[in-house]
């Protein structure tokens, strides 16, 4: 399979814990987006990474979050104490990265979280 | 605030009958991009438009752009049971935020066969 890919797809966690998404892009990708999604609602705009690099974090990333991508290639993003607000999907997509041009971003499946 | 907003939000069509759905945003783009998203699954990238282009074709999508209007419109012909999904518009702003997408809450497409 050559499309992005996360893990897991589904986690149902308490309140108060930690959890880490993982996300593998597609491999010759140099950029990789994290996006949230609640219900009814379109993808919202997290963070983002060109090669190892974290470019950009939207307001929307509390000091609870944290993303990493330490080798140019996978991703992971960690919320801390996870609040019941945080339950959503978490989308990661990624692009080719050439720099001043506009690409299209492949997304994966999600990672759909349930805080209780 | 998102800056794409579709419309309608939703939109129920009989098999064989096209389906129109249209995108208004804020400021300048440096691209627009249409998604469809089955439900609870991930986003698949149907067509990019660029700022200086008016209309794009792929297979039985046409979409179109109007920069002075700030909007877009996605045109599915001869609709199928399979295009039932929900379809979001989303805005490239160029610039520093190069490849930061802003989405729309998206039109959710129902296809009766």
């Amino acid at each position: 399979d050559t499309g992005v890919s996360q893990d897991p797809r589904h986690k149902i966690t308490k309140r108060g814990q930690n959890v880490t998404f993982r996300c593998d892009p597609i491999s010759e990708h140099n950029r990789l987006y994290w996006y949230r999604q609640t219900l009814g609602q379109g993808p919202e705009f997290l963070t983002y990474f060109q090669n190892e690099a974290q470019l950009e974090k939207s307001r929307l990333l509390s000091d609870r979050f944290s993303a990493e991508r330490p080798k140019g290639s996978f991703s992971t993003l960690e919320i801390q104490r996870t609040e019941q607000g945080d339950s959503a999907m978490y989308l990661c997509a990624s692009s080719l990265g050439i720099a001043g041009n506009e690409e299209t971003q492949y997304f994966g499946p999600g990672t759909r979280l349930l805080v209780l | 605030s998102q800056q794409g907003e579709e419309d309608p939000q939703a939109l129920s069509i009989q098999e064989g009958e096209n389906a129109t759905m249209n995108c208004s945003y804020k400021t300048s783009i440096n691209n627009l991009q249409w998604y469809r998203q089955n439900s609870g699954r991930g986003l698949v990238h149907l067509i990019l438009i660029r700022s200086n282009e008016r209309e794009k074709h792929s297979g039985r999508l046409r979409v179109t752009l109007d920069t002075s209007k700030k909007s877009s419109s996605l045109l599915i012909t001869a609709s199928r049971a399979a295009d039932t999904a929900s379809y979001f518009c989303a805005t490239d702003v160029g610039g520093s935020t190069l490849g930061r997408l802003y989405f729309g809450r998206g039109t959710q497409l129902t296809v009766w066969p």
